[in-house]
């Protein structure tokens, strides 16, 4: 099994929708986890970062993890086509230095 | 600004000639690391640095050499590049190993 696993999509809604993205982990050490959504032709940026179980509120999108399943979720309300990106889940420490450890990704599309 | 540059972005180069990605970060962190990212594998860590003159492998170090000379530099050197390095190149940085990691805008990098 692999330490992180996210759909790698395409997920495609329509604007206004409400998105969920996941990803699954096997490592049961990770503590921190984060969002990072990457533009076309872009660096990724960080979108959400929780340091435990529970629910993190960010305007429209929601942090949730759940280590008990070892499962973390990314909620996008009221899609926009500017939300029309690549979502990447992180999470670490893994050894020692290596910090994060990535999913491949999941690829969202937002039509208006 | 708050940023981390590379260059160049793009480039083309045949195999066996030796070249150099430079990072260079304006924020003071310690924590720098290379990746490269590749369709259906995502993004996976060459090498990273703690600190000045500290330097170690990460998830895929095989033909790429580092240095960190200064603390805000952060090179990435192919001495002898292969058409399998072709790939998108990420630098990124970061106070500590639990904190955001900055992305650079990437070096895409073509090998013939």
């Amino acid at each position: 099994q692999k330490e992180v696993e996210q759909d790698p999509g395409p997920l495609s809604v329509p604007e206004g929708a409400i998105v969920s993205l996941n990803c699954t982990y096997s490592n049961s050490a990770f503590q921190y986890f984060m969002w990072y959504r990457q533009y076309s032709r872009k660096g990724p940026e960080l979108l959400m970062y929780t340091y435990s179980s529970g629910n993190k509120e960010d305007g429209r999108f929601t942090a949730q993890v759940d280590k008990s399943s070892k499962y973390i979720s990314l909620f996008i309300r009221d899609s926009q086509p500017s939300d029309s990106a690549t979502y990447l889940c992180a999470m670490g420490p893994n050894q020692a230095g290596t910090a994060l450890i990535f999913g491949k990704g999941t690829t969202l599309s937002v039509s208006s | 600004e708050a940023q981390v540059t590379q260059n160049p972005r793009y480039l083309i180069t045949v195999t066996g000639k030796k070249l150099t990605v430079t990072c260079s970060q304006n924020m003071n962190h310690e924590y720098m690391s290379w990746y490269r990212q590749d369709p259906g594998l995502g993004l996976r860590q060459i090498y990273y640095s703690m600190n000045v003159e500290v330097t170690d492998k990460g998830d895929v170090p095989e033909g790429y050499k580092v240095s960190r000379k200064e603390k805000r530099n952060f090179p990435l050197i192919l001495e002898s590049p292969s058409p399998n390095q072709t790939s998108l190149y990420f630098c990124a940085s970061s106070n500590d190993l639990d904190d955001e990691q900055f992305f650079g805008p990437g070096t895409r990098l073509t090998v013939l």
